[in-house]
């Protein structure tokens, strides 16, 4: 069973332009990661957020927590067409086991 | 050379088959995973472990199988493939510290199953 699901499932934005994508989550979580997925490649992972932490900052990502709300979404700020991806969340619910979402797929015309 | 290494990357086989995919590392770490990648599912884990003398299920572990037989080394084996068994399969890895970890992954394998 998924525990994320990610809202919207796709996503296409004009270079520059702001991208948010969201997360909802259905069990308390330990923490909470954010990963993107390139055409064929592996995922690698973005940023790590602490059931006690609402927001963090990487560069041009920003990521936010609401525990009451058992949501998170994402921010990525002034983006690029390198940015075109899938984007997953993964929840951490118990000792470093992930449950991944099903993705957000992010476009970035030049 | 990369952190984490599958092989193969591609594979195509028949129905019926024993297969083996092989995932090793050089990061040092003892927990390692096996997930499987299909369209629109997001990834699925099929089987963990935490260190070489522990192996877990996952959420998906039926008609697979697998072998720590090192640190360093997680093998996934099916026993007799299946078409449904047709996806992307990655190995990934993590440390054990405390506070939750990021997982490293490899960069896949494709299985088609005929």
């Amino acid at each position: 069973s998924q525990q994320g699901e990610e809202d919207p499932q796709a996503l296409s934005i004009q270079e520059g332009e702001n991208a948010t994508m969201n997360c909802s989550y259905k069990t308390s979580i330990n923490n909470l990661q954010w990963y993107r997925q390139n055409s064929g490649r592996g995922l690698v992972h973005l940023i790590l957020i602490r059931s006690n932490e609402r927001e963090k900052h990487s560069g041009r990502l920003r990521v936010t927590l609401d525990t009451s709300k058992k949501s998170s979404s994402l921010l990525i700020t002034a983006s690029r067409a390198a940015d075109t991806a899938s984007y997953f969340c993964a929840t951490d619910s118990a000792g470093g086991k992930l449950i991944f979402g099903q993705g957000t797929e992010l476009s970035v015309k030049p | 050379d990369a952190d984490v290494t599958q092989t193969p990357r591609n594979r195509i086989t028949k129905t019926g088959k024993r297969i083996m995919l092989e995932c090793s590392q050089t990061k040092g770490h003892d927990r390692m995973y096996w997930y499987r990648q299909d369209p629109g599912l997001g990834l699925r884990l099929i089987y963990y472990s935490f260190d070489v003398k522990d192996i877990n299920k996952g959420e998906i572990s039926d008609g697979y199988s697998v072998s720590r037989q090192a640190q360093a080394k997680f093998s996934l084996s099916l026993e007799s493939a299946i078409p449904n068994q047709t996806a992307l399969y990655f190995c990934a890895t993590s440390d054990t510290a405390g506070g939750g970890q990021p997982q490293h992954f490899g960069d896949g394998t494709r299985l088609s199953i005929l």
